[in-house]
Order: C-alpha cells, then sequence, then structure tokens
C-alpha cells in the first residue's frame, strides 16, 4: 500500500539554527498538506499545494518558515531560525485532488525540538 | 470560521466495555465530517467519515459515529473495545470550498485489562 513518507523522522536542533523536512506524497496525489501538531493538540494547517502552487498558507509564519514543491511531487519545509516555540510534531498529508471530501493520507511525521 | 471541541482529553474504559467520544463542531456552511485515529508511533489513520446521505457510518474495525446537524456533533461509539483500541482519536471537519481540515484537541482512549 502507498504510504506517504517523511524525513527525518526525529530533528533536535538549537535555537537560531535552520531546519528542513522533508516529503514525497503518494504517486499521483495532486494536493499536499503541511500540518502541525502541538503537544497536546491537534493538527493545524501551515500550507496546502496544488501541485506547485500555493494555495493557502495564511497559516504559516512567513518571517522564519518558508515551504515549496518546485515539481509538483515531494516538497521541503524550512524554518530558520528555529525558536522554542517551533517544538512540534510536522505532518505531512496528500490527497488525489482538491475537493473538500478526498482523503487526506498522512505520513509519519517529523518530530522537532528546538533546545 | 470553523471550530471542532473534543469534550474529553482522556478517556479510560475497561475491555469489552462500550465507549463514546464527542465531538462538536461549528460552521456556518455544510461541513464533511472525518474521526482520524494515531497509534503510539505512527501516523494518522481515516478510521471513518461522512460526507453525505445516511447520518450513521461505520468502520471497518467496528466503530461507528452518526451525525447529528441540530446538535452540530458526531460522536464516535464502540459497543465493545479491545485493547488495541487504544490510541488518539482526532475529530475533523472540512468545509465546502476550503479543503484543508480542522482538526479537535483528540481524546486519548486508554483501554484497560
Amino acid at each position: 500500500e502507498a504510504e506517504v513518507a517523511q524525513s527525518p523522522r526525529y530533528k533536535i536542533t538549537e535555537k537560531s539554527q535552520a531546519v528542513a523536512f522533508w516529503c514525497d506524497p503518494i504517486s499521483g496525489h495532486a494536493t499536499l498538506y503541511w500540518y502541525r501538531q502541538i503537544l497536546g493538540q491537534g493538527p493545524e494547517l501551515l500550507v496546502q499545494f496544488q501541485d506547485e502552487s500555493v494555495v493557502d498558507d495564511s497559516q504559516l509564519p512567513k518571517d522564519r518558515f518558508s515551504a515549496e514543491r518546485l515539481k509538483g511531487v515531494d516538497s521541503t519545509l524550512k524554518i530558520q531560525p528555529a525558536e522554542l516555540g517551533d517544538s512540534a510534531m510536522y505532518l505531512c498529508a496528500s490527497s488525489l485532488t482538491s475537493g473538500a471530501t478526498d482523503t487526506q493520507y498522512f505520513g509519519p511525521g517529523t518530530r522537532l525540538t528546538v533546545l | 470560521a470553523q471550530s471542532v471541541t473534543q469534550l474529553d482529553s482522556q478517556v479510560p474504559v475497561f475491555e469489552e466495555a462500550p465507549v463514546e467520544l464527542r465531538c462538536n463542531y461549528s460552521s456556518s456552511v455544510s461541513v464533511y465530517l472525518f474521526w482520524y485515529v494515531q497509534y503510539p508511533n505512527q501516523g494518522l489513520q481515516l478510521l471513518l467519515k461522512y460526507l453525505s446521505g445516511s447520518t450513521l457510518v461505520e468502520s471497518i474495525n467496528g466503530f461507528e459515529a452518526e451525525f447529528n446537524k441540530s446538535q452540530t456533533s458526531f460522536h464516535l461509539r464502540k459497543p465493545s473495545v479491545h485493547i488495541s483500541d487504544t490510541a488518539e482519536y482526532f475529530c475533523a471537519v472540512s468545509e465546502t470550498g476550503r479543503r484543508a481540515l480542522t482538526f479537535g484537541s483528540g481524546t486519548r482512549l486508554q483501554v484497560q485489562p
């Protein structure tokens, strides 16, 4: 069964350093999402791509976060500089189309700890 | 804006007992409702979803949820739980025209022998 791949699974960094996370969605899925899940809370959307275009980044802290999906396949989320409050699980999800009824398939996540 | 409330952060229950995990939502437009499950050290997996039609939806592992529009609820139930059901359960909603999911804060189901 096809899965969403993410790496690394765990990342420990010091504040003010740069970090990057990678996501490879299920083959053929046009829509890709990055969510952030703070401990004890539900995931919250950071950015949504339709193919290579950003369709929603209203909750992305653009002063330090950036995301790209250059060829409309895999995606990278970057934080520079990292802050203590960025410690969280970063989840990538993909769906076949952008329809509100489409099932989103989630990867295992990257757990970020900022010291 | 849409929002989801899961009233119980933790639900302890004995094996083979029934369980209900509560979910309420608010939205000004039509919504689609989802329950996701997160087992320890794994990603979120879709458990079941309500899109339209029958208000009672079922999963393959015995869970069911009922959409109640008047009470804006989508509670998850199982008549008899197993140890393997121990996990965190998230209720989520998407609105027509907005594809991303809005999640509740999750309910940790702890099934005890």
